[in-house]
């Protein structure tokens, strides 16, 4: 089946401590996408990236990190220096024929404890 | 830079009751609208888009939405909702222009929480 696979589902972390979100798609997208997800506040763009080898920071980038060294995955890092963490993490994809439509990942539940 | 506004946070209704969500966005350009819907447990699922053409645009599950440009707005509406619609609903806008990716924002999320 085509779709965007992330893992794990569920993580928690202790203080101090990098992580690392899978995201992987077999959907063919150039365009990848990360996002985060508080209650009351939608979805914020954490980084994005157009095409491999390239990425830029979205709205909430401090305190995480990416790469995009194949065009099926696009990882997501939280380090130790974002201060709130604890957080639902979806990654998406788009192309842009579609007018940019996005389709998403079922999310990652990262608890900081 | 765009905002969307969703007025509404938390609605609730009993079954067969009509619903229409309410979504609002700042921008002077040319935009794609989209409804994006994410049910208890789920991931987010496309509702339904726009990009042009007719206003009135037609979605799954008996969703539509109605685009009025002079009015900056995008509202959700089904007839006759039913319990299994219950779920957050997240309207979006993606302003088209060049080098745009990055550009799709979302409003802050209603959720409908529909009563057998």
């Amino acid at each position: 089946d085509g779709g965007i696979t992330q893992s794990p589902k569920y993580l928690f972390r202790k203080e101090g401590q990098n992580v690392t979100l899978s995201c992987e798609q077999n959907l063919n997208h150039d365009a990848m996408y990360w996002y985060r997800q508080d209650p009351g506040q939608g979805l914020r763009l954490i980084y994005y990236s157009q095409i491999v080898n390239d990425f830029q920071k979205g709205d909430i980038a401090e305190g995480y990190s990416v790469s995009r060294e194949k065009k099926e995955s696009f990882p997501l890092t939280v380090t130790s220096a974002q201060k709130n963490p604890t957080a639902f993490y979806l990654c998406a994809s788009s192309v842009p024929t579609s007018g940019n439509t996005i389709y998403f990942g079922e999310g990652s539940w990262l608890t900081v404890v | 830079a765009q905002s969307v506004s969703q007025h509404n946070h938390h609605v609730i209704l009993s079954e067969a009751a009509s619903l229409e969500l309410g979504c609002n966005y700042s921008y002077g350009g040319t935009v794609n609208l989209f409804w994006y819907v994410q049910y208890p447990g789920q991931h987010l699922q496309l509702l339904l888009k726009y990009f042009s053409g007719d206003p009135l645009v037609k979605g799954i599950k008996g969703f539509e939405a109605e685009f009025i440009k002079s009015k900056f707005s995008f509202n959700l509406r089904k007839p006759s909702v039913q319990w299994s619609d219950t779920a957050e609903y997240f309207c979006a806008v993606n302003a088209r222009a060049p080098g745009s990716a990055r550009q799709l924002t979302f409003g802050s999320g209603t959720q409908l929480t529909v009563l057998p």
